[in-house]
């Protein structure tokens, strides 16, 4: 079957980094796909990945390393707005989205 | 452009009612996606189009229905609702299968006792 696991809930320090790790398990790899979800509203795009490596967007970086299924977003200087749910999704061989259940990120002043 | 917006935002449903929630995009996307989102799970997708006329199953279509008579326009048909039908639903749109970015509504929390 196919799986996406990632942490249930994150806490950290306003000004910190902090990073959250995802795995999977998929049928085929068409990409790597993190979003953000604030509590009660939709999932928006924050980065995607297709080859091995890092991609950098401003305080956020995706890394992915195909070989062993693994993926992290890093945040960087945390501000009290970066709390929310953080959404890993592997689009799969018939390019349809699977997603993870979601990291709970909490931030703490 | 308003992106996807979708009507309504709360609805309390009874077991056996239907319902159609409501789903328009005003980006000229081909596809378009209904995902339904339980707490502690992922995102599951229902129905997606990849345009007008054509629709397909996802992971959990069971009880749901969907048609696509125009590109701005997507609605997902509940018919006798039950209770492991509560969620809140999810509507997204791609310019490309291909595409980076699925744009979401807003949701619509349905409940169903």
């Amino acid at each position: 079957g196919q799986n996406i696991d990632q942490p249930t809930e994150m806490t950290a320090t306003e000004g910190a980094i902090v990073q959250i790790n995802c795995t999977y398990q998929t049928s085929g790899f068409n990409g790597l796909f993190w979003y953000q979800q604030h509590a009660g509203e939709a999932p928006t795009f924050l980065s995607y990945n297709v080859l091995d490596g890092l991609e950098e967007k401003g305080r956020f970086s995706s890394f992915l390393s195909r070989s062993k299924g693994y993926s992290y977003l890093l945040l960087k200087e945390l501000q009290m707005k970066d709390s929310a749910s953080y959404l890993c999704a592997v689009r799969d061989s018939n390019y349809q989205l699977i997603w993870g259940a979601g990291t709970k990120l909490i931030i703490k002043p | 452009n308003a992106g996807v917006t979708q009507t309504p935002k709360f609805r309390i449903l009874k077991i056996g009612q239907s319902m159609t929630l409501q789903c328009t995009q005003d980006m000229n996307h081909n596809y378009m996606y209904w995902y339904r989102q339980d707490p502690g799970m992922g995102l599951k997708l229902i129905y997606y189009s990849v345009g007008a006329g054509i629709t397909d199953k996802g992971e959990v279509p069971n009880g749901y229905n969907v048609s696509r008579s125009t590109t701005e326009d997507f609605p997902l048909r509940l018919e006798l609702a039950a209770p492991s039908q509560t969620s809140v639903y999810f509507c997204a749109s791609s310019y490309s299968m291909e595409s980076h970015t699925q744009y979401f509504g807003p949701g619509t929390r349905l409940t169903v006792l």
